[in-house]
């Protein structure tokens, strides 16, 4: 297993302005995931975020407004840019871990709420 | 249609009830199958792992999966009221870093 830490574990933001939260890891990991899991709604995969090279982002989703960082192998972190009420979400980091790398953890999420 | 569904419920049993979670899917490459609870406010915890059909069993909880209808369960024994919560099916093309499909996930309160 693996035990994962975000934050913030919440904020209220204004409209206009950038969030950055941050994933750390127990262990070290190849590659980190970032979903989000709007209101009512089930889990969304943003961004898989390697280490050493360019985040590859789902459709939909983009790096001008979900910009992710992967310094090393234990720690990502993904911004929420120029926000909008829209972005109200909670975020949630992952990681694979077992030998296929298909087991996949979470952090206790960010819950953002854009006002 | 999506790829994977997911009854929302909510699904409401009195507390030592079996409770079966179900769901359905159209990509027949899917090979890992799981099962996450997410209590409020928490992020999803990893209840049970399968790859490929068949059966896994983990004290109180059976995931079943049955590839050639694209179906798969989650029985939960002797329901308790800790149990609430919200249960998500996830699923994954292949082992290796792939993201997971996750269902819209069921809502389920045990009561005394």
């Amino acid at each position: 297993s693996a035990v994962i830490s975000q934050k913030p574990s919440r904020d209220i933001c204004q409209r206009g302005t950038s969030l950055t939260i941050q994933c750390q890891v127990d262990s070290q990991v190849t590659m980190m995931f970032w979903y989000r899991q709007q209101p009512g709604q089930s889990l969304t995969l943003i961004a898989t975020a390697n280490q050493g090279s360019e985040a590859t982002y789902e459709s939909g989703f983009v790096i001008d407004k979900f910009p992710i960082s992967r310094p090393n192998l234990t720690f990502s972190t993904l911004t929420v840019s120029n926000m909008s009420p829209e972005d109200s979400s909670i975020y949630l980091c992952s990681v694979g871990v077992g030998l296929d790398g298909t087991e996949a953890f979470f952090g206790q999420g960010t819950r953002l709420t854009v006002v | 249609q999506k790829e994977v569904e997911q009854d929302p419920g909510p699904l409401s049993v009195p507390e030592g009830a079996i409770v079966s979670l179900n769901c359905t899917y159209s990509n027949s490459a899917f090979q890992y199958f799981m099962w996450y609870r997410q209590y409020s406010r928490k992020g999803p915890e990893l209840l049970m792992y399968t790859y490929s059909s068949g059966n896994k069993e983990d004290g109180r909880f059976t995931a079943q999966v049955d590839k050639s209808s694209k179906y798969i369960s989650l029985f939960i024994r002797d329901s308790q009221p800790s149990d609430s919560a919200t249960y998500l099916c996830a699923m994954s093309p292949l082992g290796g870093y792939n993201k997971l499909i996750f269902g819209a996930g069921t809502r389920l309160a045990v009561h005394p």
